[in-house]
């Protein structure tokens, strides 16, 4: 398997403007997370999906953030309007289904926004 | 509220050993990871915990004691592609993973 397949992997964009990162991931995993990693915030968990229905997205910082996951093997994440302190890189994460189990990140799509 | 501490940075000598700490406080508890962190990379999966005792994987370790909340994670041999930062995971009683801020590890030759 290729692995959980992020893109794109860096992305540059000025303020206002809507950005959407995309995710594949691993074929069979049931669960997939949305990360955001700054160096002020560590990594934090915006919300996650398990077979496709959205559980918790307490985590998503406001409005500005939507997430979908329209079939199995597709999520996306969007920001609109964009602001310079989205600027993170945000992970993409599967799990197979069960309570447990280790994560399997994406390479990361480094987000800075002007 | 649910808290995870260990350090924010280590130094260690290549060759060595080190120990990485984490204590946690949660909602309950369902296991404990450790991952590795390289620069500009994602996180990989190294080790989970549940029950109490050490688990030995190649040079790297990780020890779990329930009652005292506290994880370590024990490298040996120290390369110097072991730099990179460690993050402590905690799964609680809505396994939810509380993450820590991580451990920078800087090997010297």
């Amino acid at each position: 398997d290729a692995g959980v397949i992020q893109s794109p992997r860096h992305e540059v964009t000025e303020m206002g403007q809507e950005v959407t990162l995309r995710c594949k991931p691993i074929s069979g995993h049931d669960y997939l997370f949305w990360y955001r990693q700054t160096m002020m915030r560590g990594l934090e968990l915006l919300i996650y999906f398990n077979n496709n229905v959205p559980i918790d997205d307490s985590g998503m910082p406001e409005d500005r953030f939507s997430a979908k996951m329209p079939n199995a093997s597709f999520s996306t994440l969007k920001i609109q309007p964009s602001e310079p302190r989205d600027s993170a890189v945000y992970f993409c994460a599967s799990r197979p289904g069960g309570d447990t189990g280790e994560l399997f990140f994406g390479e990361g799509s480094r987000l800075t926004v002007l | 509220g649910q808290n995870i501490d260990q350090p924010t940075e280590m130094t260690a000598t290549e060759g060595a050993i080190v120990q990485i700490n984490c204590t946690y406080q949660t909602s309950g508890f369902n296991g404990l990871f450790w991952y590795q962190q390289h620069a500009g990379e994602a996180p990989t999966f190294l080790s989970y915990n549940v029950l109490d005792g050490l688990e030995e994987k190649g040079r790297f370790s990780s020890f779990l004691s329930r009652s005292k909340g506290y994880s370590y994670l024990l490298l040996k041999e120290l390369q110097m592609k072991d730099s990179a930062s460690y993050l402590c995971a905690v799964m609680d009683s809505n396994y939810q993973l509380i993450w820590g801020a991580g451990t920078k590890l800087i090997i010297k030759p």
